[in-house]
């Protein structure tokens, strides 16, 4: 069966500073999708960040980026320059024709 | 606006009392589907829908129904809820199905069953 998993329960970074979020996945499909979510406290799930498996380059957004490394079937989450606002639940999910995988999740905190 | 509608937000029924969680969305979107959170486990895809009248399971469908009467609903049904069903509910949608669409999510409902 698919899965996600993410192996950091709780991260802890400091302002300004970079965190890499952790995520590996097991398909046997070709054609799949990564994406990476956050869920601040509130509990709304926003889109941060797609990585396509036929994508050569690692996508980025704005401060995120994803490590995309297709034969360790692993697609880390890099924010650069930490914010406050940046403390929240980190999802991983992957896509492929029908059904949607999402890992436990990591909880990241940001100190000042 | 675009954007998907969950309700209610929030539910404290009885075991065994049927209820539904509507959902809608503005987008046109195919795809729809519905998760379930609880701690520890993230999200789990209950049943989701590629098209009207086409639904199919996901990895936790046991006490779920679902419908996809029109492209712009797909109600979740818990036809006799039990407590093991408390959770956080999310339906999402996207433009089609497949590898490369992100998934738009409603902002949730909370049930607790008793």
């Amino acid at each position: 069966a698919q899965k996600i998993t993410q192996t950091q329960p709780g991260m802890f970074v400091q302002e300004k500073e970079a965190v890499t979020l952790d995520c590996t996945y097991d398909t046997s499909d070709q054609s799949y999708g990564l994406f990476w979510y956050k869920q601040p406290s509130s509990g709304e799930m926003i889109f941060l960040i797609y990585q396509g498996s036929y994508d050569e380059q690692n996508a980025t957004e704005g401060r995120y980026s994803l490590n995309f490394q297709k034969a360790r079937k692993s697609a880390n989450l890099v924010i650069s320059a930490s914010q406050l606002g940046d403390s929240a639940m980190y999802f991983c999910a992957q896509t492929s024709y029908d059904k949607v995988i999402f890992g436990p999740g990591t909880s990241l905190s940001v100190i000042p | 606006e675009a954007q998907v509608t969950q309700n209610p937000r929030y539910l404290i029924t009885v075991t065994g009392k049927k209820l539904t969680v509507t959902c809608s969305q503005n987008m046109n979107h195919e795809y729809m589907s519905w998760y379930r959170q609880d701690p520890g486990l993230g999200l789990r895809q209950i049943y989701y829908s590629m098209n009207v009248e086409v639904t199919d399971k996901g990895d936790v469908p046991e006490g779920y129904k679902v419908s996809r009467k029109e492209k712009r609903n797909f109600p979740l049904i818990l036809e006799s809820p039990s407590p093991n069903q408390t959770s956080l509910y999310f339906c999402a949608s996207s433009l089609s199905q497949g590898a490369v669409n992100e998934q738009f999510f409603g902002p949730g409902t909370r049930l607790t069953v008793l």
